[in-house]
């Protein structure tokens, strides 16, 4: 079945210890990127990659870091979690950049840092 | 910047009858993709329709259909013969650049039997 993944679906932290949301997705897109989700704010970009090796912020990178390696994954990273951080995170994925293909999105990842 | 605006933080209908969640974004591009998002209770985020901003004629899926303004910026989506099953909250995006997806607030839907 062709879908996108994210793990922890649920995740409950402290500020400062840093933690890896992982994304894979299994249709072979070559972009892929990560959104937050805050209340009355919608969903707002935090990375994306346009392939292997290729990394951009969007438009809310501040804390969070990312890596693209291998083209089937993209980990989310929190080098030192804080509680402005607490969110619901999504990962997407489409075929290719520019395209105007239909994002596929994961299942999200609530985070919540204490 | 892009930037898309759903100006109805909260919509109700009843069973069976029609409902339009209004959209409206400010972009530069002429090229670009605008789609509506169904996100249900379990938090997925399910495609409901897509409009190519070159086509003129109005994208339709089963009883989810739009009403594409290009001149005046807006994008509203109109459920027919609404179900208990659309209760969700609705997003409005556009795509642009970098196929990144600008979002809105997004719409609550209740649906009422």
């Amino acid at each position: 079945e062709a879908q996108v993944t994210q793990n922890p679906r649920y995740l409950i932290t402290v500020t400062g210890k840093k933690l890896t949301v992982t994304c894979s997705q299994n249709m072979n897109h070559e972009y892929m990127s990560w959104y937050r989700q805050d209340p009355g704010l919608g969903l707002r970009q935090i990375y994306y990659s346009m392939n292997v090796e290729v990394t951009d912020k969007g438009d809310v990178p501040e804390g969070y870091k990312v890596s693209r390696k291998e083209k089937r994954n993209f980990p989310l990273i929190l080098e030192s979690p804080s509680p402005n951080q607490t969110s619901l995170y999504f990962c997407a994925s489409s075929p290719a950049g520019r395209s105007g293909d239909t994002q596929y999105f994961g299942p999200g990842t609530r985070l919540t840092v204490l | 910047a892009q930037t898309v605006t759903q100006s109805q933080p909260e919509m109700s209908v009843q069973e069976a009858e029609t409902v339009t969640l209004s959209c409206t974004y400010d972009t530069s591009e002429s090229d670009y993709y605008l789609f509506w998002y169904k996100q249900p209770p379990s938090r997925q985020m399910i495609l409901v329709i897509r409009q190519e901003a070159y086509k003129q004629q109005n994208a339709t899926e089963n009883r989810f259909s739009v009403n594409f303004q290009k001149a005046a910026k807006s994008f509203s989506l109109k459920i027919s013969d609404s179900q208990l099953g659309d209760a969700a909250m609705y997003f409005c995006a556009e795509l642009e650049y970098g196929n990144k997806l600008v979002f809105g607030a997004g719409t609550i839907l209740r649906v009422k039997s």
